[in-house]
Order: C-alpha cells, then structure tokens, then sequence
C-alpha cells in the first residue's frame, strides 16, 4: 500500500539558515510527489511538484526538492529561510491510476529570530 | 480564475443542529475532494467526486455526514445531526485529470457546541 512518512513533526531553524524537511514514500512505480504549505488559518498551497524528468525541481518562494529514486525520498529544501516561511509543510504522493493522493502528517517549520 | 470557493469560512452550531458546507471548485477541473482536518487525525480524505460521481466515499465517518455534487460548479457537504466532534476545519480541493494536483479552497471551520 502507498504511504508517506515525513519523519519530523516540528522543526526549528534560525532565520537565514538552511533548510531540508525530509520525505520518504512507498509506492511500487514511480509517483506522482507533491510539497504542500499551509499557513496558519489558511488553506493548502502547492509549492512543487514531480512528475517525470530532471529529478531536481523548482518551486514557489525559493523552495526546490530532489526525488532520489533509491532512498525513496523527495526530500524540500531552502538555501535560506525567511520567517514568513513558519508553517506547516506536507508532502503527498499520487498515482497514476486514480485521483488521490495519499498524505503526509506534515511538518510544522519554526523559525527562531 | 478565483480559485477554489468554500463557504462558510466559520461556521458556530449547537449540537444535533444541520450543518451544510458548500464548494465551487475551478472552473473546468473534474475532480473534487472533501477532507477534514483535525489535529489529532492531521488530514483525512472524506469523499472524492469524478465528473460529479462519486468514486470514493470510505473517508465518510458515518451515516451523519452526506456529500452531493449536483453539476460540475457546485457541491455540498453536509452533516446531520452534527456533533462536538465533527468541529474541525473542512477543505473542498479540485483538480483536473488524473495528474493528482489538488487546488484547495480556504476551509471551512467548524465549531459545533
């Protein structure tokens, strides 16, 4: 069965540091990888997504991800933080075969002044 | 385009009262989801609608909680009677395709007494 692990429930960097929240799925093919963000009281945003191709991908508000086949990760990363970027991040994994996407519990960013 | 619409934004019932949460998601998408999120549960699938059908509805917790999308602009959640523990907030997502990329709407929260 598919499923997502996004190992930290809260995760604490200083403003301007480096950033890596991590992801790992189970599928048996090759998914479909998405980071989501939600700020508090507000809905999900797509930051970026993975269907096929460079394994490094660009996304909204300086944000990248990488997919590594072999760890099974799709891994988000920021050179470096903003304190707007304080919220919750999800990552989600979709198949071609139906419409869902199977979620992650998410990762709650903090960010020390 | 608006995005994907929910209303109510808030919503403050008492115990056993109806309760009806509607959704006009992107112009053209076929695909509509209904999720609830606690922070206990995090993110839960709740019903998903193709082309106006509904394809998935094992997320529903009860017979309590009814979803209907009579035309591809427009569907409704609805709870009755409603519960304490049905507060939480509720997201309405579209997408178009089976490439799984949701656009979600600003939820609904829900406060039952």
């Amino acid at each position: 069965a598919q499923s997502v692990t996004q190992p930290d429930i809260h995760i604490t960097v200083s403003e301007g540091a480096s950033l890596e929240l991590r992801c790992n799925y189970s599928y048996g093919a090759t998914p479909y990888l998405f980071w989501y963000v939600q700020s508090p009281g507000q809905g999900l945003q797509l930051l970026l997504k993975y269907f096929s191709g460079d394994t490094l991908v660009q996304g909204i508000k300086g944000f990248e991800a990488e997919f590594k086949r072999s760890q099974s990760s799709f891994n988000l990363r920021k050179p470096s933080v903003h304190w707007s970027d304080a919220a919750e991040y999800f990552c989600a994994v979709g198949a071609n075969s139906n419409y869902q996407l199977i979620w992650g519990a998410g990762t709650k960013l903090i960010i020390k002044p | 385009d608006a995005g994907v619409i929910q209303s109510p934004r808030h919503e403050v019932t008492e115990m056993g009262q109806e309760v009806t949460l509607r959704c006009k998601p992107i112009s053209g998408h076929n695909s509509l989801f209904w999720y609830r999120q606690t922070m206990m549960r995090g993110l839960e699938l709740l019903i998903y609608f193709n082309n106006n059908v509904p394809i998935d509805d094992s997320g529903m917790p009860e017979d309590r909680f009814s979803a209907k999308m009579p035309n591809a602009s427009f569907s409704t959640l609805k709870i009755q009677p409603s519960e304490p523990r049905d507060s939480a907030v509720y997201f309405c997502a579209s997408s178009l395709g089976g490439r799984g990329e949701q656009f979600f709407g600003p939820g609904t929260r829900l406060t039952v007494l």
